[in-house]
């Protein structure tokens, strides 16, 4: 049972390359979500999607889309990276958007940015 | 902005000993929730106590709540070399149906 699985495990870019994290999910959930995390902070939403179809912004959404490719898969592609986004990218899954659902994390992708 | 902190930031303690970790948040929740991720992996979810909730246990971890002071706080008993990793809370605020606002964690050490 593979969970939520996150390709690639790591990877450097340049500034201004442009690139797609990948993310696919086997538990049947309807919910996903995209985060960051920053050396000493917590994880911040950087976008999510409800159910298949349907995508939002969250709190940093700057510099990044997603699009979500069918029930399992969601991606998060940088357009023209920065160093700024430098950071630790954990894709997420959720039964649905109820209050009492717990979140089911990959084991992120370790982004440079030169 | 961050709705949850957790307190301390670091603690180290032998193992067999209690390991307490506590987290503040500013708005009104839904839901409080705890999660550990250990070097190198993802968040794995430990516990969800709901506003409404005072105390929950599972197994060696007991959460308390409350809500008048707006903190919550973990605790690990009996602790082991294994439980050594980072621990969030994790908040759903009653004005958001999606969104978890996480702490920016405890690293709790665990000494053999």
């Amino acid at each position: 049972n593979a969970g939520v699985t996150q390709t690639p495990k790591f990877q450097v870019l340049k500034t201004g390359q442009s690139m797609t994290l990948q993310c696919a999910q086997d538990m049947n959930h309807n919910s996903m979500y995209w985060y960051r995390q920053d050396p000493g902070m917590g994880l911040r939403l950087i976008y999510y999607s409800a159910s298949e179809g349907t995508t939002d912004k969250g709190e940093v959404p700057n510099g990044y889309n997603v699009s979500r490719l069918n029930k399992r898969e969601f991606s998060l592609r940088l357009e023209s990276a920065a160093p700024s986004q430098t950071s630790v990218y954990f894709c997420a899954s959720s039964e649905g958007q109820g209050a009492g659902q717990p979140q089911h994390f990959g084991d992120g992708t370790r982004l440079s940015i030169l | 902005s961050q709705q949850g902190e957790e307190d301390p930031q670091a603690l180290s303690i032998q193992e067999g000993e209690n390991a307490t970790m506590n987290c503040s948040y500013k708005t009104s929740i839904n839901n409080l929730q705890w999660y550990r991720q250990n070097s190198g992996r993802g968040l794995v979810h430990l516990i969800l106590i709901r506003s409404n909730e005072r105390e929950k246990h599972s197994g060696r971890l007991r959460v308390t709540l409350d809500t008048s002071k707006k903190s919550s706080s973990l605790l690990i008993t009996a602790s082991r070399a294994a439980d050594t990793a980072s621990y969030f809370c994790a908040t759903r605020t009653m004005d958001s149906s999606y969104k978890l606002i996480f702490g920016s964690g405890t690293r709790l050490l665990v000494r053999p």
